[in-house]
């Protein structure tokens, strides 16, 4: 079935260290994705988006790469922090005219001292 | 903050009570939506209306009711739940509903405990 997924339901990472959080979507026709952090307590809060006509997006310590030939996003962070400490997941919108966004479950991302 | 406040944080009730959540956004936006997120699983989306109109019932039981009587409020009255509707309710908000890169904006969620 279609799905969106994460690969790892936990990252532990080194503060200071950069982050990597993958996504996989398996719909060819989705042509927009969003990544979503979830502190907890929290209402998911936009981190980036990105167009199916790009393959990288960079904001601020943020970068999100997607491979279409694969089928897979990713999350870069670059110099973790420990308030990058959340639980991240990717979303994907399979076109204009729908209102759907499918998310995945979610990676929660640990940053150790 | 995302300019999308929900009301109340925490709400605990029983089967046969009836109860309400509220939903408000400042960000002018035109499209709402109503999330159940459960333990491990991903968001499940429940309603969504744009421009005031309801344009999406995800299959959701009648024991949820959605109000939406203007762009900015949002409701889901509950009544007569069942233990498995325990969750995280979260509302969000987009500026048109329908549009590939219309990114929502959601709210702190109501942690719902049902009895």
């Amino acid at each position: 079935g279609e799905s969106v997924g994460l690969h790892l339901p936990t990252l532990s990472v080194q503060e200071g260290d950069n982050s990597i959080i993958n996504c996989a979507y398996s719909n060819s026709a989705s042509d927009y994705f969003i990544w979503y952090k979830q502190e907890s307590g929290k209402g998911p809060q936009f981190i980036i988006d990105i167009r199916s006509n790009m393959d990288k997006r960079q904001g601020q310590r943020v970068t999100v790469l997607l491979n279409k030939t694969v089928k897979h996003l990713s999350l870069q962070i670059a110099a973790t922090q420990p308030g990058d400490s959340a639980v991240y997941f990717c979303a994907e919108n399979r076109g204009s005219g729908t209102y759907k966004y499918i998310f995945g479950t979610g990676t929660r991302l640990k940053v150790l001292a | 903050e995302t300019g999308v406040t929900q009301t109340p944080r925490h709400l605990v009730m029983g089967m046969t009570n009836k109860k309400s959540l509220k939903c408000e956004q400042h960000l002018g936006h035109n499209a709402m939506y109503w999330y159940k997120q459960s333990a491990k699983k991903p968001l499940e989306l429940m309603f969504v209306y744009n421009f005031k109109e309801q344009t999406e019932n995800n299959s959701v039981p009648s024991r949820f009711s959605p109000e939406c009587p203007n762009s900015s409020h949002l409701f889901l009255h509950l009544h007569t739940l069942q233990p498995e509707d325990s969750a995280l309710y979260l509302c969000a908000s987009s500026q048109v509903g329908g549009r590939a890169t219309d990114t929502q904006y959601f709210g702190p969620g109501t942690r719902l405990t049902v009895l």
